[in-house]
């Protein structure tokens, strides 16, 4: 049990494009999601904490326009990022949290040409 | 920055050898997570450890937690070619519950 699922996996686009990247839980509910990035051989950092039903809270120094977070199921929260630059290149993770864990989704890899 | 500091950054090992790595955090916190990290894939949940916890074991893994030091450690005992990957800390502070900030992780290599 406690699978999440992203899609998709890979996504590459060109700069001042949009990307949507889903995340779901699979087997359970989830009211609180977490999307993460990661550069190159570096750690996660927590960008966002998605809540059901409510706004996203984001972390210091990420962009609430241009990372927008839906949480629009108990089993679905959607990232997008908007007018896309390459310096937005990255591997972008979410979790689901189930009771006090959470659980990880398998990365979404975004290129932006 | 909130995220923990790893150390070593990077640890290079023979198979069969011991791997111990290190964490180090700045706040309380209410857990300590150890996950794993294949080259470009997702994470694998290997232990949780709880705040009031100072030791957990899970088949080769030993993770030992200090919160007078706020350190935590993980210990791979007889290492495998297959333990070769990224490990990352999480901790999860008691101001912020059920909020995950990364360490930097140590890339371990195991060789055959």
């Amino acid at each position: 049990g406690a699978v999440v699922s992203q899609h998709p996996s890979r996504v590459i686009c060109k700069s001042g494009t949009s990307v949507k990247i889903e995340c779901r839980s699979l087997d359970f509910q989830a009211t609180t999601m977490f999307w993460y990035r990661q550069f190159p051989k570096q750690s996660l950092m927590l960008m966002a904490t998605s809540n059901e039903g409510s706004k996203a809270t984001y972390e210091q120094g990420v962009e609430k326009d241009k990372f927008l977070i839906n949480h629009a199921s108990l089993t679905l929260s959607t990232l997008t990022v908007t007018s896309a630059h390459p310096e937005d290149s990255s591997f972008y993770i979410c979790s689901a949290l189930r009771v006090d864990e959470q659980y990880f989704g398998p990365g979404t890899r975004l290129t932006v040409t | 920055s909130q995220q923990g500091e790893e150390d070593p950054q990077a640890l290079s090992i023979q198979e069969g050898e011991n791997a111990t790595m290190n964490c180090s955090y700045k706040t309380s916190i209410n857990n300590l997570q150890w996950y794993r990290q294949n080259s470009g894939r997702g994470l694998v949940h290997l232990i949780l450890i709880r705040s009031n916890e100072r030791e957990k074991h899970s088949g080769r893994l030993r993770v030992t937690l200090d919160t007078s030091k706020k350190s935590s450690s993980l210990l791979i005992t007889a290492s495998r070619a297959a333990d070769t990957a990224s490990y990352f800390c999480a901790t999860d502070f008691s101001y912020n519950f059920n909020k995950f900030y990364f360490g930097s992780g140590t890339k371990l290599n195991v060789k055959p």
